[in-house]
């Protein structure tokens, strides 16, 4: 298993600019999720997804876009970047989805992309 | 809010010295509490998962203890390694939503 996947690695965007990140697992995980880091401040949650078909709002979700057409991919888009999106942005996944669609388990995570918004 | 914080934000010690992160969080109410290790320009690796009802997990030489009442957890690193050298997260999933809160993490170093 490749397990979590994210492309790229490295962006650099001048503001205003659109891109999409990349998220793929091939462990057939029901829940999937966008985290970003800033220094200091851990990880906080974009949005996630209970199923494909299915997605909701985490704590930072303004400026940002998922769809999760298939269980394997959930891509972020960035609709218009701006210099506060310049972040490293971590995709994870895992297996649990309990009564309420929220997941419990084990989260595992990718290498991360590092986005510089200029 | 579910609060999370750890404390001290760096810590170095030298090799053979056992290790305690600590983590703490504002709201008792939480299904489980779990550790992550993150190297430099890593992903984040679970280390330890603790259910709710549990009061510890154990793995190797890591233990991670948890008092949900005083909203504390401790994670403990026995005879540390140069190896072990990398930034420890902790994260509640809140009974209510269910959804990850984050600490900060500790920087751990290691000396050899």
């Amino acid at each position: 298993n490749a397990g979590v996947t994210q492309t790229p690695k490295f962006q650099v965007l001048k503001t205003g600019q659109s891109m999409t990140l990349q998220c793929a697992q091939d462990m057939n995980h029901e829940y999937m999720s966008w985290y970003r880091q800033d220094p200091g401040m851990g990880l906080r949650l974009i949005h996630y997804s209970v199923g494909a078909g299915i997605t909701d709002q985490g704590e930072v979700p303004n400026g940002y876009n998922v769809s999760r057409s298939t269980t394997e991919d959930f891509p972020l888009r960035l609709l218009s970047a701006a210099p506060s999106q310049t972040s490293v942005y971590f995709c994870a996944s895992s297996y649990g989805v309990v009564a309420g669609g929220r997941s419990t388990d084990t989260q595992y995570f990718g290498p991360g992309t590092r986005l510089t918004v200029l | 809010k579910q609060e999370v914080t750890q404390i001290p934000a760096a810590l170095s010690v030298p090799e053979g010295e056992n290790l305690v992160l600590n983590c703490s969080f504002t709201d008792s109410a939480i299904y489980n509490l779990q550790w992550f290790r993150q190297d430099p320009g890593k992903g984040l690796t679970s280390l330890l998962l603790i259910q709710s009802s549990q009061r510890e997990q154990t793995s190797g030489r890591l233990n991670a203890s948890l008092d949900k009442s005083s909203g504390r957890s401790t994670l403990y690193i026995a005879a540390s390694q140069p190896g072990d050298s990398a930034t420890y997260l902790c994260a509640v999933t809140r009974s209510n939503d269910y959804k990850l809160s984050f600490g900060a993490g500790t920087t751990v170093t290691v000396r050899a």
